[in-house]
């Protein structure tokens, strides 16, 4: 079955340092690997995606993704947080042999960046 | 260029009550997808459209929840005589899915409409 596993329920990140937010999956095929943010009473909004290529993805707001197929992760990163990248995040997955190409939703992970 | 379009943004209703949320989708895309987020929580898949056809609706309650995307208009999620259960934000999301990007496509979101069930 397929499943998103996003381990931590918040993280937290003085602001200049750098973020990483963790995201697993299990497909039985091969991922297509998203991340979308929700800021407070918004719809989520598209970060990046990897469909094949290169390993690492950059997406919007200086974010960036790097799938790692031996460890089935795709973690989202930043080098230097800025205190208005706090929100939640959200990793999600389709599995190339759903049929139906559902998009699985990992729970979310809050973070939070201080000034 | 107007993306994914919901109306109401809140919606407050009785218990026994309908509520009716409404979905335009960007211009050009012809899937719909209805999600469920209660507070603290994710989003749950609820059903996939494309007009005049539901794809999969496994995420939907089997009973008072109904969803449509006709031909002319926005797609509608129904929920007949609501509980208090039913208070949450339910999130739409589009996309075009071509032939060829099946699968590979984005979703776009809307803002949510926040049903509350008094």
């Amino acid at each position: 079955a397929q499943s998103v596993a996003q381990p931590e329920d918040q993280v937290n990140v003085a602001e200049g340092n750098p973020l990483t937010v963790k995201c697993t999956y299990s497909v039985s095929g091969n991922p297509y690997l998203f991340w979308y943010v929700q800021y407070p009473n918004r719809g989520l909004q598209f970060l990046l995606k990897y469909i094949t290529g290169d390993n690492l993805v950059k997406g919007s707001y200086g974010f960036e993704a790097e799938f790692n197929k031996s460890q089935t992760s795709f973690h989202l990163k930043k080098p230097s947080a800025l205190v208005s990248d706090s929100a939640l995040y959200f990793c999600a997955v389709r599995d190339t042999l759903d049929s139906n190409y559902q998009l699985i939703w990992g729970a979310g992970t809050k973070l939070i960046i201080k000034p | 260029n107007a993306g994914v379009m919901q109306n109401p943004r809140h919606l407050v209703r009785r218990r026994g009550q309908e509520a009716r949320l409404r979905c335009s989708p960007m211009k050009g895309h012809s899937h719909v997808y209805w999600y469920r987020q209660l507070p603290e929580e994710g989003l749950k898949f609820m059903v996939y459209l494309q007009k005049e056809n539901i794809i999969d609706e496994s995420g939907m309650p089997k009973e008072r929840f109904s969803a449509e995307f006709p031909k002319e208009g926005p797609s509608i999620l129904r929920i007949q005589q609501v509980v208090r259960g039913d208070s949450a934000a339910y999130f739409c999301a589009s996309s075009p899915r071509t032939g060829r990007a099946l699968g590979t496509d984005t979703q776009y979101f809307g803002p949510g409409t926040r049903l509350t069930v008094l």
